[in-house]
């Protein structure tokens, strides 16, 4: 069975400050590994993926993630907060079942 | 390229009524999966069709069905519905269903069960 861990339900943080936000998963097969991100009122939009190679994925928009087999993480980061950021953020695992396995989800909110 | 699109946005019904989520896949795709958002269990896989077959399923009652049409759009029904019911049903596509196919979401279909 596999399952996704997210540390933290709720990240305040001010504005043009960094932010991690953590995610561990297990999984007894290959995992693949996703960060969404859901606007209120919204669906879920994909921000990375981590499908293999290098351990470093970036977005588009600043956001990164590090996929650490080890210890069984892939963290997101960001070096510098904006207002627009402010959303709940999913991890999710892909692991051969064709579904999707998502954390609980973490609500970054950022202070101006 | 059109994005997926639930139909409808908004839903209210009563206790032990039913009710029909449509959702139009992104051209082109031919896997549709639906996921069940709620406040306190987060987002739960409902299942999964695949060129009109089911090939996965999630953990609900079988009050919770759904199928897919030639054209890929899918639906999914609830049966006799419960005040726990009341989510956000939110569909994705994509265009193998694989685990490493990006899936994309719908808006959802906020339903309220009275």
């Amino acid at each position: 069975a596999q399952s996704v861990t997210q540390l933290d339900s709720q990240v305040p943080v001010f504005e043009e400050a960094p932010v991690e936000l953590r995610c561990n998963y297990s999984s007894s097969v290959s995992v693949y590994l996703f960060w969404y991100v859901q606007y209120p009122n919204q669906g879920l939009q994909l921000l990375l993926k981590y499908l293999s190679g290098s351990t470093l994925v970036e977005s588009i928009n600043g956001f990164e993630a590090e996929f650490n087999k080890s210890q069984t993480s892939f963290h997101l980061r960001k070096p510098s907060v904006h207002i627009s950021d402010t959303a709940e953020y999913f991890c999710a695992l892909g692991a051969g079942s064709y579904q999707l396995t998502f954390g609980k989800g973490t609500k970054l909110s950022v202070i101006p | 390229k059109a994005g997926v699109t639930q139909t409808p946005r908004y839903l209210i019904k009563t206790r032990g009524q039913q009710v029909t989520l449509s959702c139009s896949p992104i051209s082109g795709h031919r896997s549709v999966s639906w996921y069940q958002q709620t406040p306190g269990q987060g987002l739960q896989f409902l299942f999964e069709y695949f060129s009109e077959t089911q090939r996965n399923k999630g953990n609900f009652p079988g009050r919770f069905s759904g199928r897919q049409f030639s054209n890929s759009r899918s639906e999914m029904n609830v049966s006799t519905l419960e005040l726990g019911d009341s989510a956000l049903y939110l569909c994705a596509s994509s265009f193998g269903g694989t685990s490493t196919d990006t899936q994309y979401f719908g808006p959802g279909t906020r339903l309220t069960v009275l």
